[in-house]
């Protein structure tokens, strides 16, 4: 089975500061790669994909991850935080070849606080 | 949008009570599936399904059955509730093909309590 290590539990952080979250992944193969984010309250949702390409991806809200297949990682990155991104970040694999039929892995999660 | 629509948002369940959660998503999507949240422990795949009425085990199964008799319909059933397993149990669907493989979308999630 595939495994998802996300390094930090929780990262508190002033506003404008700038932002990186550790994702590494076990499985050798084609992956795709998503950070999902649940907002206090709110179900979970997508912040941003990759599945082939550019190997630097954007999603919403000024997010970006970067997959460097060598290093099995997968880290989300912001220039400058904002109080709004306090939420918890969840990286998640899946295998990219329709096996196991779509289902993800999920790491346990990074909560991120930003203060005022 | 893809709608992941989860029928109760909270449960209060005595020790030993049968529960059913329920979800309905409206995109047609082969895949369903259910997981459980719980701090410092991310989400863990209970069960999920490709197709009506095929299952498979996630990574915690124990306790717990499913049920998908229509395709927009995945249910969680706990045959006899217990205290551990109190949480927010979150339903998920999502597409096999490309270029959505893997992609969830997730319901806003049941937060039960066993007592």
């Amino acid at each position: 089975a595939q495994s998802v290590s996300q390094h930090n539990h929780h990262v508190i952080l002033s506003e404008a500061a700038s932002l990186e979250l550790g994702c590494n992944y076990s499985y050798g193969g084609t992956v795709n790669l998503f950070w999902y984010v649940q907002y206090p309250g709110q179900h979970l949702q997508l912040l941003l994909k990759y599945f082939s390409g550019d190997p630097l991806v954007k999603g919403i809200k000024g997010f970006e991850a970067e997959f460097i297949k060598s290093k099995f990682s997968f880290n989300l990155r912001k220039p400058s935080v904002q109080w709004s991104d306090t939420a918890e970040y969840f990286c998640a694999v899946n295998s990219g070849r329709g096996s196991t039929l779509g289902r993800l892995y999920f790491g346990r999660g990074t909560q991120l606080t930003v203060w005022p | 949008d893809v709608k992941v629509t989860q029928s109760s948002r909270y449960l209060v369940k005595r020790t030993g009570e049968k529960v059913f959660l329920e979800c309905v998503q409206d995109m047609d999507h082969e895949n369903m599936f259910w997981y459980r949240q719980d701090p410092g422990l991310g989400l863990r795949l209970i069960y999920f399904s490709y197709d009506v009425k095929m299952k498979e085990k996630g990574d915690i199964p124990e306790g717990y059955s499913v049920s998908r008799e229509k395709k927009e319909r995945f249910s969680l059933i706990l045959e006899s509730a217990s205290t551990n397993q109190t949480s927010m149990y979150l339903c998920a669907s999502s597409l096999t093909r490309a270029p959505n493989t893997g992609e969830l979308f997730f319901g806003e999630g049941s937060r039960l309590t066993v007592l």
